[in-house]
């Protein structure tokens, strides 16, 4: 069984560029969160998709933008890229979306210039 | 709204000595309550977790916490700490029973020394 694979695992961006990150979660689970996590802060919820479907979302402008396939992997795109930007983005997979367990993948490092 | 207070930023323990990190919750409603841990340049990994069941709760690696509501806290101990439990540790709660949509304190980074 595999687990939670992010990628890249690191890239740098220009400010007002745009951004995709990717998330493959763990075999047979339905539902992905995303996170911000800053230097020397912890994660900050950004949203959740269940079976293709945004289920939340946390305090995060509209230029963060998210999908999730039928194959349950999902995306996070960010548009206008800002310097306050860089941080280490953390996708977590749940079995379904009633959960009590979120699996977390090794994030990806994104820094803006 | 709920949110997450985890008291000392920064930790330092000799080996052997109790660890003893510090977290406060507020929540409207039953709170799911998670200790992570995360080491340099890696995601989180879960510690052990509190979903309504027995107040004290044991995890992985020798660590527990116990839950109690009048004081709304959720503190993390191991009694003997070894040099590799040095790492950030994060507090988390959510509700709903949605484990996926969490809030974290902003960590506790633990040192240990020799």
């Amino acid at each position: 069984e595999t687990g939670v694979t992010q990628s890249p695992t690191h890239l740098i961006k220009t400010r007002g560029q745009q951004v995709t990150l990717r998330c493959s979660s763990q075999s047979g689970h339905n539902t992905v969160s995303w996170y911000q996590q800053a230097l020397g802060q912890g994660p900050q919820f950004i949203f959740q998709y269940y079976r293709e479907e945004e289920n939340g979302r946390g305090n995060f402008p509209p230029r963060f933008s998210g999908l999730q396939f039928p194959n349950y992997s999902s995306e996070l795109n960010v548009n206008a890229l800002e310097l306050d930007d860089s941080a280490l983005y953390l996708c977590a997979s749940s079995l379904e979306r009633r959960n009590t367990e979120a699996f977390f993948g090794q994030g990806t490092r994104l820094t803006v210039v | 709204a709920q949110s997450v207070t985890q008291l000392g930023s920064h930790v330092s323990v000799s080996e052997g000595a109790l660890v003893l990190l510090r977290c406060n919750y507020s929540s409207s409603v039953p709170p799911y309550l998670f200790w992570y841990v995360q080491y340099p340049n890696q995601g989180l990994q879960l510690l052990l977790k509190y979903t309504s069941a027995a107040t004290l709760v044991k995890g992985i690696n020798g660590f527990e916490a116990e839950f109690k509501k009048s004081e709304t806290s959720f503190h993390l101990t191991k009694p003997s700490a070894h040099m590799s439990d040095a790492a950030e540790y994060f507090c988390a709660v959510s509700y709903n029973t949605n484990a996926g949509k969490s809030t974290f304190g902003d960590g506790t980074t633990l040192t240990v020394k020799p």
